[in-house]
């Protein structure tokens, strides 16, 4: 298994320019996460899935987007890049309690 | 309001002894704790888990942890510390209500482990 994968690893992006960052896992897990980390603040959760077509707001969703057409993927859309989103990304995927990690895409907004 | 709370930015200890990473949490009902260790340029790993039993949980790498429910704490231990061991270590706990109904996890700030040869 590859476990959870992310692309791209890093990326830059001028203010007001759009992306998405691009989750798949491959252990059939039902949850899929997205958080964010910044320096010195652990990890905040920006959206999750429980399943395939049903996503939720985590604690910080705001500029950001998500969808889940099919249980692997789980892409994270930012539509007008702000300096505030500069941050590591990371996807997680879970089926029990312990959540499996992405390696990160590292987001630098200018 | 539920949170964790890791008090130390950094922990520098001598390889060979042992190590304490603290870890403290409030959380409304019966805890789902978990430590994760990150290395650098690289994602979180699950390290260990307490949801209920002995209150000693051991975990990956010859990790384990204590819970303590008077204290509401959840602290990492080691006996004899590895220069390998040096990276990034974050608490969580699982919140049942946070983030709805799934109980996702709060993660505390990190607690940056160096272990010096």
């Amino acid at each position: 298994n590859a476990g959870v994968t992310q692309t791209p690893k890093f990326r830059i992006l001028k203010i007001g320019q759009s992306m998405t960052l691009q989750c798949t896992q491959d252990m059939n897990h039902n949850y899929m996460y997205w958080y964010r980390q910044d320096p010195g603040m652990g990890l905040k959760l920006i959206y999750y899935s429980v399943g395939a077509g049903i996503t939720d707001k985590g604690e910080v969703p705001n500029g950001y987007n998500v969808s889940r057409s099919t249980t692997e993927d789980f892409p994270l859309r930012l539509e007008l890049a702000a300096p505030s989103q500069t941050s590591v990304y990371f996807c997680a995927s879970s089926l029990g309690n312990e959540q499996y990690f992405g390696p990160g895409t590292r987001l630098t907004v200018t | 309001a539920q949170s964790v709370a890791q008090p130390e930015d950094q922990v520098n200890v001598a390889e060979g002894n042992p190590l304490t990473v603290k870890c403290t949490y409030s959380v409304s009902g019966n805890p789902y704790l978990f430590w994760y260790v990150q290395y650098p340029n690289r994602g979180l790993q699950f390290l260990l888990k307490y949801i209920t039993g002995d209150n000693l949980v051991k975990g990956s790498y010859g990790f384990e942890a204590e819970f303590n429910k008077s204290q509401t704490s959840f602290h990492l231990k080691k006996p004899s510390a590895l220069v390998s061991d040096s990276a990034l270590y974050f608490c969580a706990v699982r919140a049942v209500g946070y983030g709805g109904s799934q109980g996702n996890l709060i993660f505390g700030k990190g607690t940056k482990l160096s272990v010096k040869p």
